[in-house]
């Protein structure tokens, strides 16, 4: 079972600020198979990011996400006042299919 | 465009089963995968199970194997989550989410599920 680790828990920083999102996987992990969600209080979950890195339909630029292997990054360029939110990882694999991490929680500071 | 339009909240009684709808609209049902993710109160999410329903394919997760049913009619584009042996740990939120190339892209707006006596 492949376990994602999401740091920081809480994130404290002011809009305009950059963000810093880190997933960690307990094994390796094909790019083609990790995502980024946002989710706001009483929302469902929203895609943010694919495959690792490509954005999804209407996310806008200042989302980004890196990474491979185990260790991937969601970046978040310059805060705005709808970004502060929670953040979940996502990878596919195998028992589970799916897992996600336990989120970060982006709060204004 | 996809929409999914879950049914409303529900209260059980532990130990009774709970059956929650996803039914969607626009885009080829039969040609989706969807997947069933829930979240406790003040918790992360929780991958339970899919469908394919142009296959009838399922998949769960082992730890709510043999609890949990995920079934799909075409002819009304709804899918179905059915719980089972519920205890106070099934209090949630249960969504329904569209799979597209391993991830969810158009998630409905989730069902409250409370289990209390």
């Amino acid at each position: 079972e492949i376990v994602l680790t999401q740091s920081p828990g809480t994130l404290s920083l002011s809009p305009g600020e950059r963000a810093t999102l880190s997933c960690r996987a307990s094994q390796s992990v094909s790019s083609t198979y990790l995502a980024w969600y946002q989710q706001k209080p009483g929302q469902a979950p929203r895609l943010l990011i694919y495959a690792a890195s490509s954005r999804a339909t209407g996310i806008p630029d200042r989302f980004s996400g890196s990474g491979s292997g185990t260790d991937f990054t969601l970046t978040i360029s310059r805060l705005e006042p709808e970004d502060f939110a929670v953040y979940y990882c996502q990878q596919y694999g195998s028992s589970p299919m799916y897992s996600f991490g336990q989120g970060t929680k982006l709060e204004i500071k | 465009q996809v929409q999914l339009v879950q049914s409303g909240a529900e209260v059980k009684k532990p130990g009774s089963s709970v059956k929650v709808s996803c039914k969607a609209s626009g885009g080829i049902f039969s040609s989706y995968t969807i997947s069933w993710v829930r979240q406790a109160p003040g918790q992360g999410l929780e991958w339970m199970g899919r469908i394919i329903p142009i296959v009838g394919i399922e998949n769960y997760a082992q730890k709510f194997q043999g609890r949990v049913t995920i079934t799909a009619d075409k002819s009304t584009s709804t899918a179905y989550m059915e719980l089972s042996s519920l205890g106070s740990e099934d209090t949630a939120v249960y969504y329904c989410a569209r799979e597209i190339s391993h991830y969810m892209d158009v998630w409905g707006k989730g069902t409250t599920v409370i289990v209390s006596s």
